[in-house]
């Protein structure tokens, strides 16, 4: 079975610092690509970065460049996130999930299939005074 | 704002077909497959149609996915209760390079 488990998560103040982790299980994790989803409370989804299944390429959301980084240990299957500079308005749960497969030779291309077929059970980040 | 357009609430009674729509642009919608997604209250979101129209194992066939141009559409045939939930549409942009979520419809069953 194919799962996801985030942890990190926790109650921090503004300015600070958080790091999240992503164990995967089930499947090969080195040759699946990783999104961050977050949902803050009472609102929508909001996609905040993807790290490729290398590593080797990274993608972030406007309300999050320049204040996340995206890392990988793909011989331990987990991913991070690490959180700087954190705002208020960064409380949200926080998702990994698991993005499109790249074979030996090529991976889709990201427009015809990103993936999203599995998610964490998610990890609740509140940044508050 | 999100990019992607969705209304954002839907309604039908139990047996009734409902659609929910997505627009977008050309560098989204227009150009990629959109996959759409359920949240339920609690519980982490669940792939519910992908590239378009395809279902994942284990949602039913009542759930279908299409679209034409800058826009998508989900639809779900003889409604059920448990299919009271919020619906998000997304799509990759080749512009923004990043992914793109609709601001999702709640969907409610009378």
């Amino acid at each position: 079975q194919e799962q996801l488990v985030e942890s990190g998560g926790g109650v921090v103040q503004p300015g600070r610092s958080l790091r999240l982790s992503c164990a995967a299980s089930g499947f090969n994790l080195s040759t699946y690509d990783i999104h961050w989803v977050r949902q803050a409370p009472g609102r929508g989804l909001e996609w905040v970065s993807l790290i490729s299944h290398d590593g080797s390429k990274k993608y972030y959301g406007d309300s999050v460049k320049g204040r996340l980084t995206l890392s990988r240990d793909n011989s331990k299957n987990t991913v991070f996130v690490q959180m700087d500079s954190l705002r208020v308005e960064d409380t949200a749960i926080y998702y990994c999930v698991k993005g499109r497969y790249c074979g030996r030779s090529s991976c889709y291309p990201l427009g015809y299939y990103y993936g999203m077929d599995v998610w964490g059970q998610g990890t609740t980040v509140t940044v508050s005074s | 704002q999100s990019v992607l357009t969705q209304p954002p609430s839907a309604s039908g009674t139990p047996g009734q077909r409902v659609t929910i729509s997505c627009s977008g642009s050309r560098s989204n919608i227009g150009s990629n497959s959109v996959n759409w997604f359920q949240g339920l209250p609690g519980t982490a979101p669940k792939l519910v149609i992908f590239r378009n129209n395809q279902r994942p194992e284990g949602v039913p066939d009542r759930f279908s996915g299409s679209g034409s141009g800058t826009s998508a559409s989900l639809a779900i045939n003889g409604l059920q209760s448990e299919d009271e939930a919020d619906y998000y549409c997304a799509a990759w942009d080749d512009s923004l390079n990043r992914v793109l979520f609709g601001g999702g419809t709640k969907l409610t069953v009378l």
